[in-house]
């Protein structure tokens, strides 16, 4: 399966945008790229996915690199709630179920 | 929509003993997943339903562990007998589809501990 590489943590000021990078090295052709978070003591919640294209919604945004090899999420202005744990999964072709790796720990700095 | 809903929230059971958890989707909803999650392995898919019809259990770690799904509003996940190493939070999540860019709803889990 494609696996994704994360920072353990990053962290950000309050009001400032974060950029959270994912790499994919060995994603496919038609593997979708998911971005999900978990608040403290919460389950997991979904952020935004793409393609190949770059994708924004109320959330986030999701910069999608050329070759896809790669992507980072962007939170334009960091709020405290913004705090999580960011999960960058790839969805196989054929699977229905989500590979959540380790993560990437978010920290907001007020 | 309530979303999906879990109970108990909570439970606290002593090793030996038989632990159900329980799930209802959000309605209309196709896919049920339930998932655990420990400090250790992170987060992990155990088994998930389309139509009420387990489709894959390969992440169910023994023969102790069973999950059900008697209508499409309803699931249980039980564990007989528990053991500590059970303890963990169990996660349901619902889907519309099932597919490569359906969106994951998940339930606020329900944390587990066998004492």
């Amino acid at each position: 399966d494609a696996k994704t590489t994360q920072p353990n943590s990053m962290e950000s000021n309050e009001e400032e945008p974060v950029h959270l990078p994912c790499n994919h090295s060995t994603i496919s052709g038609t593997d979708y790229i998911h971005w999900y978070r978990q608040l403290p003591s919460q389950g997991p919640e979904y952020v935004i996915h793409g393609l190949t294209s770059n994708v924004n919604n109320r959330m986030a945004s999701l910069a999608i690199a050329e070759d896809r090899k790669s992507s980072t999420l962007i939170l334009h202005r960091a709020t405290l709630r913004d705090a999580a744990v960011y999960y960058c999964i790839l969805t196989k072709t054929g699977a229905n179920n989500l590979f959540f790796g380790t993560g990437t720990r978010l920290t907001v700095i007020p | 929509d309530a979303g999906v809903i879990q109970s108990p929230r909570h439970e606290v059971t002593e090793m030996g003993q038989e632990v159900t958890l329980r799930c209802k989707p959000i309605s209309g909803h196709d896919y049920l997943f339930w998932y655990r999650q420990t400090m250790m392995r992170g987060l992990e898919l155990l088994i998930y339903f389309n139509n009420n019809v387990p489709i894959d259990d390969s992440g169910m770690p023994e023969d102790r562990f069973s999950a059900k799904m008697p209508n499409a509003s309803f699931s249980t996940l039980k564990i007989q007998p528990s053991e500590p190493r059970d303890s963990a939070v169990y996660f349901c999540a619902s889907s519309l589809a099932g597919g490569l860019t359906d969106t994951q709803y998940f339930g606020p889990g329900t944390r587990l501990t066998v004492l």
